[in-house]
């Protein structure tokens, strides 16, 4: 399994463009989670899904974040309009059932909002 | 707010000598789960151990091992015979109850294993 696919790898955008972050989980896996990692907060969790259904946004910092899960194979974090205090690694993991089954992290995208 | 402290933001090691990991938790429930996670420089986040929190013994995993303190609410990472691919940032995290999906990640440990 190629494991959980995210991208881009870097994001490099100016202030108030929107950024569109992607993660395709592992095959099979019903559970999609999101998270945010920044040297002052940490790896925050933002949004959950189970089969496709958000389960759990309220890691959500702000309505200019939203993410969607259309298939058991694709989700997307829009950030509309970006801020530079958005800059941070985001992470997407997913896992088969729910805790305490492993979460499997993809690689991350580095977004820096100039 | 119930959270996970990791006390140590950074530490250096000797190659092949041990490390422990300290780590130490709030929590009101009775049964939940505990993990230590492993980010070294290439950013994947990976897996080490798991402790369920009703279970006494200390789980293992080769040289990975975990004392739990569950009445002390401590939960530190034992890594023997360190190797210079421990090099990594260490998450400890557990979650908000067994039951719970979600996973509360302390800050991190920056381990350095040095030659």
């Amino acid at each position: 399994d190629a494991g959980v696919i995210q991208s881009p790898r870097h994001e490099v955008t100016e202030m108030g463009q929107e950024v569109t972050l992607r993660c395709k989980p592992i095959s099979g896996h019903d559970y999609l989670f999101w998270y945010r990692q920044t040297m002052m907060r940490g790896l925050e969790l933002l949004i959950y899904f189970n089969n496709n259904v958000p389960i759990d946004d309220s890691g959500m910092p702000e309505d200019r974040f939203s993410a969607k899960m259309p298939n058991a194979s694709f989700s997307t974090l829009k950030i509309q309009p970006s801020e530079p205090r958005d800059s941070a690694v985001y992470f997407c993991a997913s896992s088969l059932t729910s805790v305490p089954n492993e979460q499997f992290f993809g690689p991350g995208t580095r977004l820096t909002v100039l | 707010a119930q959270t996970v402290t990791q006390s140590q933001p950074e530490m250096s090691v000797q190659e092949a000598e041990t490390v422990t990991l300290s780590c130490t938790y709030d929590t009101s429930e009775n049964n939940y789960y505990l993990f230590w996670y492993k980010q070294p420089p290439s950013r994947q986040m990976i897996l080490v151990i798991r402790q369920e929190a009703y279970k006494q013994q200390n789980a293992t995993e080769n040289r990975f091992s975990v004392n739990f303190q569950k009445a002390a609410k401590s939960f530190s990472l034992k890594i023997s015979d360190s190797q210079l691919g421990d090099t990594a940032m260490y998450f400890c995290a557990r979650t908000q109850a067994f039951r719970d999906d979600k996973i509360i990640f302390g800050k991190g440990t920056r381990l350095h294993i040095l030659p």
